[in-house]
């Protein structure tokens, strides 16, 4: 069975550009969470959507948002990139209905460097 | 609020012997903790969870983790490194407060780059 899916796995832009992350979660799975992974630093919370609502967000700007769609991929976006959005953008899924007790299944992710 | 602090950025060993990742915490109620493994240029793979019950957690790749709630640590442990062990490992933890879907927030730890040489 294909594991969590991201794409692209990496791209370069430049200053106030904006950029789209997507993520496919396992089949089945009807949550997604987005976490940013600076270098030399843990992954950091950013969205969680369940359902296609969101049901969680993290300390990050209003230039972050993101969606989930009708067959339950997501996406990220980030508007007027700033040197410092450069980093590992890591989406991760988890089943429907799962408790707190449950472990996230995360993508490899999409490294992004802003210039 | 939630944390978690890996004391040590790096940890070195050789291969045979048993290594030790450190990993304390900071959380409301009872925590859920869990232990994932980053190799170069990848995403972040689960190794093994506490939940409740025995404070032993044994998990993938040989790896156990041992909980202490008088010190609110979680250690990872091998009994016996091998250099395909070296990688980056993060602690988490998840508030079991947490409340309707926002199930997928987790708090990590910097990170510890484990080595181990032949």
């Amino acid at each position: 069975d294909a594991g969590v899916t991201q794409s692209p796995t990496h791209l370069i832009k430049t200053r106030g550009q904006h950029v789209t992350l997507r993520c496919s979660p396992i089949s089945g799975h009807k949550s997604v969470s987005w976490y940013q992974q600076v270098l030399g630093q843990g992954p950091q919370f950013i969205f969680q959507y369940y359902e296609k609502e969101e049901r969680g967000r993290g300390n990050f700007p209003d230039r972050f948002s993101a969606r989930q769609f009708p067959n339950y991929s997501s996406e990220l976006n980030v508007n007027a990139l700033l040197l410092g959005d450069s980093a590992l953008y890591l989406c991760a899924s988890s089943p429907t209905g799962l408790p707190a007790t449950g472990e996230l299944f995360f993508g490899e992710g999409s490294r992004l460097t802003v210039l | 609020a939630q944390s978690v602090a890996q004391p040590e950025d790096q940890v070195n060993v050789a291969e045979g012997n048993p290594l030790t990742v450190k990993c304390t915490y900071s959380v409301s109620g009872n925590p859920y903790l869990f232990w994932y493994v980053q190799y170069p240029n990848r995403g972040l793979q689960f190794l093994l969870k506490y939940i409740t019950g025995d404070n032993l957690v044994k998990g993938s790749y040989g790896f156990e983790a041992e909980f202490n709630k008088s010190q609110t640590s979680f250690h990872l442990k091998k009994p016996s490194a091998l250099v395909s062990d070296s990688a980056l490992y993060f602690c988490a933890v998840r508030a079991p407060t947490q409340r309707g879907s926002t199930l997928g927030r987790l708090y990590f730890g910097r990170g510890t780059q484990l080595t181990v040489w032949p």
